[in-house]
């Protein structure tokens, strides 16, 4: 069954460094999120990309965050300057369809921990 | 906010049918009932939607109220791999949804 991977698996940051995560959607997907979940909290929406441009973006996904399509394969959420909030895990997914009843496949995430 | 009711925990034996209710009293008439999962911190795993009338696939079925107040996920035969952080969403805005605390199935031996 076809997967969405993100790499790293787990990332550790320093303070007011750079990260940046990856994801590697379906191949024939064309849609692109990213999520995020915070230890012990809900899960909830940053973004969501097509056609290489941002969609649509909830208040989370501020001036400190990016997303880019670099390669036609990859899919990467940049943080600029990370604060220790940003710890938590960061999910993507992608889909086919614009429309939700075809659902989504989402990766494992990457936990990232800033110290 | 979620928009929809679920028990926070529940139990159920293995191999037993696995009944997991949800209230979304405020639903509205084009809305769809989402079912996914998540097994620890893993990424959500999507299970079933429906509108309005009963569906089932390899995984789950779904039983939606004749108002459409509520519904309910029926895993058939539940097993260990079955435990998870189960969440319905009614809650979707674009293409984003907006998941909830959802109800922690624990399937136990």
């Amino acid at each position: 069954e076809p997967e969405v991977t993100q790499t790293p698996s787990h990332q550790v940051t320093q303070m007011g460094q750079e990260v940046i995560l990856r994801c590697v959607p379906i191949s024939n997907h064309l849609y692109f999120y990213w999520y995020r979940q915070i230890l012990g909290q809900k899960v909830e929406f940053l973004v969501s990309f097509y056609n290489n441009e941002i969609s649509e973006k909830s208040e989370i996904f501020d001036d400190q965050f990016s997303v880019e399509r670099p390669d036609g394969s990859n899919f990467t959420l940049k943080i600029r300057s990370t604060k220790l909030e940003d710890s938590a895990m960061y999910f993507c997914a992608s889909s086919g369809y614009r429309d939700l009843n075809y659902g989504y496949t989402f990766g494992s995430g990457t936990r990232l921990t800033v110290v | 906010d979620a928009k929809t009711t679920q028990p926070t925990s529940m139990d159920c034996a293995e191999g037993r049918a696995a009944n997991l209710p949800c209230n979304h009293s405020t639903i509205s008439g084009n809305e769809y009932v989402y079912w996914y999962r998540q097994i620890h911190s893993q990424g959500p795993q999507y299970i079933i939607h429906g509108l309005k009338n009963n569906e089932t696939n390899e995984m789950a079925s779904l039983i939606i109220t004749e108002d459409r107040k509520s519904s309910t996920l029926i895993l058939p035969h539940a097993t260990l791999r079955d435990t998870a952080v189960y969440y319905c969403i009614v809650n979707v805005a674009g293409n984003q949804f907006y998941f909830g605390t959802g109800t922690s199935l624990t399937v136990i031996p």
